[in-house]
């Protein structure tokens, strides 16, 4: 059974950094294209980042490109994303997504999300 | 970037009923690309259709997807309970990646 399971989130202040961790499990982890999407309180999806199979290649949606870092250990079957930089139009609900293949492909399993409030 | 629109914003409808979704592009998608997603509150987006019309595993028929260049549909053929939720179109072939604002489909 696939499942990715995101941690690390939590209160930060403005200014601050904090780094989100997805464990995934259930499939061979390095075949596939992995992305981080967030979703503020009571709004829509937003993609945040995408990283390819070896790690090689990255992209950035512009409201976080220079802030965050996508990286992943396909050693430990694991994603991340350093959040650097934090405002309070971050604060959001943080998903990693599976890419159904390796490519650009859609998004066939997600994680339960992880909370991100950045507050004084 | 590609902006997708929805519409309506909500759709306000009974059991039983069908229910007909937008979701137009701001320039051409590949049908290849083009995703729906479906979402109830407090749980992560469930992947509907792919390229444009393809069911994902696991989705009832009652499910279909159409559209190519700039336009595209998801239908619900007869709205069962369990579909009363926020339903999203997604372009995932060109980076940024972009999801339309959502179409909440409400009991009516």
């Amino acid at each position: 059974e696939v499942q990715l399971v995101e941690s690390g989130g939590g209160l930060v202040q403005p200014g601050g950094s904090l780094r989100l961790s997805c464990a995934a499990s259930g499939f061979t982890f390095s075949s596939y294209w992995m992305h981080w999407v967030r979703q503020a309180p009571g709004k829509g999806l937003v993609w945040v980042s995408r990283i390819n199979s070896d790690g090689s290649s990255t992209s950035y949606a512009d409201s976080v490109k220079g802030r965050f870092t996508i990286s992943r250990d396909n050693a430990k079957n694991t994603l991340y994303l350093q959040m650097n930089s934090l405002r309070a139009e971050d604060t959001a609900v943080y998903y990693c997504a599976r890419a159904s293949s390796s490519g650009w492909y859609p998004f066939d399993y997600w994680g339960q999300g992880t909370l991100v409030t950045v507050s004084s | 970037e590609i902006v997708l629109t929805q519409s309506p914003g909500t759709l306000s409808l009974s059991p039983g009923e069908r229910a007909t979704l937008s979701c137009r592009a701001s320039q051409s998608v590949s049908s290849t690309y083009l995703a729906w997603y479906q979402q109830k509150p407090g749980q992560a987006p469930r992947l509907l259709i792919y390229g444009a019309s393809t069911r994902a595993t696991g989705i009832p028929d009652r499910f279909s997807g159409s559209g190519s260049g700039t336009d595209f549909t998801l239908t619900i053929s007869r709205l069962e309970p369990e579909d009363f939720a926020v339903y999203y179109c997604q372009q995932h072939g060109s980076s940024p990646l972009t999801f339309g604002p959502g179409t909440k489909v409400d009991i009516k």
